[in-house]
């Protein structure tokens, strides 16, 4: 069936570094590609999303492409505030049902 | 607009006990789903609903019922609760099946224990 796996965390960085997190995928149609972050304490919120090959998500400075030809769907961004701190999903969604990966935990420290 | 509720935030119960998750969104969205959140497996889908009188299974159903009689509300029954079923449960939706290609919105989660 459809999976995503994506890199594990903890990552830990200082305030401006730049922020990678790898997410791969497995499936056998057409699916739609999404980043999802959770804040402590609250449910899952958008980040952005790609609905075809070579679509660019981007919202709040992140950005994700999705490649086809890697099957691959990696968040950047290029200088992380202390309020980027959270949990981020991969996840992908072909028909009715939505495939999150594990998540990655992110830490900014001032 | 309220968006999506759940109650309660968080439960303790013993092994075998029953109960019932509630689940409430006033956006007037058709497709609704539950999901298990567990360390370091992320979010798995345990039921969802395409409409009113339409449910289906997800990943993980074993263990729990759903129903869906208004468009509004999407409870999560646990008929006879065990300790595996210790978890954060997730209820969410979008505004109809196609939609989940677009966005699904999350509540704030319900806390389990089962001891």
């Amino acid at each position: 069936g459809d999976s995503v796996t994506q890199m594990e965390g903890p990552v830990t960085l200082s305030e401006e570094a730049f922020l990678t997190i790898n997410c791969t995928y497995t499936a056998t149609g057409y699916p739609s590609l999404f980043w999802y972050v959770q804040y402590p304490g609250e449910g899952l919120q958008l980040l952005l999303k790609a609905t075809k090959a070579d679509d660019k998500g981007s919202n709040k400075g992140f950005e994700a492409t999705y490649r086809k030809e890697t099957t691959s769907f990696h968040l950047e961004k290029g200088s992380v505030q202390v309020s980027d701190s959270a949990v981020y999903f991969c996840a992908l969604s072909d028909r009715d049902d939505m495939r999150f990966g594990a998540g990655t935990r992110l830490t900014v420290k001032p | 607009n309220a968006g999506v509720t759940q109650t309660p935030k968080f439960q303790v119960l013993k092994t075998g006990q029953s109960m019932t998750l509630q689940c409430a969104q006033d956006m007037n969205h058709e497709y609704m789903s539950w999901y298990r959140q567990d360390p370091g497996m992320g979010l798995r889908l345990i039921h969802y609903s395409v409409g009113a009188g339409i449910t289906d299974q997800g990943e993980v159903p074993n263990g729990y019922n759903v129903s869906r009689s208004t468009t509004e509300d999407f409870p999560l029954r646990l008929l006879s609760a065990a300790p595996s079923q210790t978890s954060v449960y997730f209820c969410a939706s979008s505004y109809s099946a196609g939609e989940i290609y677009n966005e699904q919105f999350f509540g704030p989660g319900t806390r389990l224990t089962v001891l």
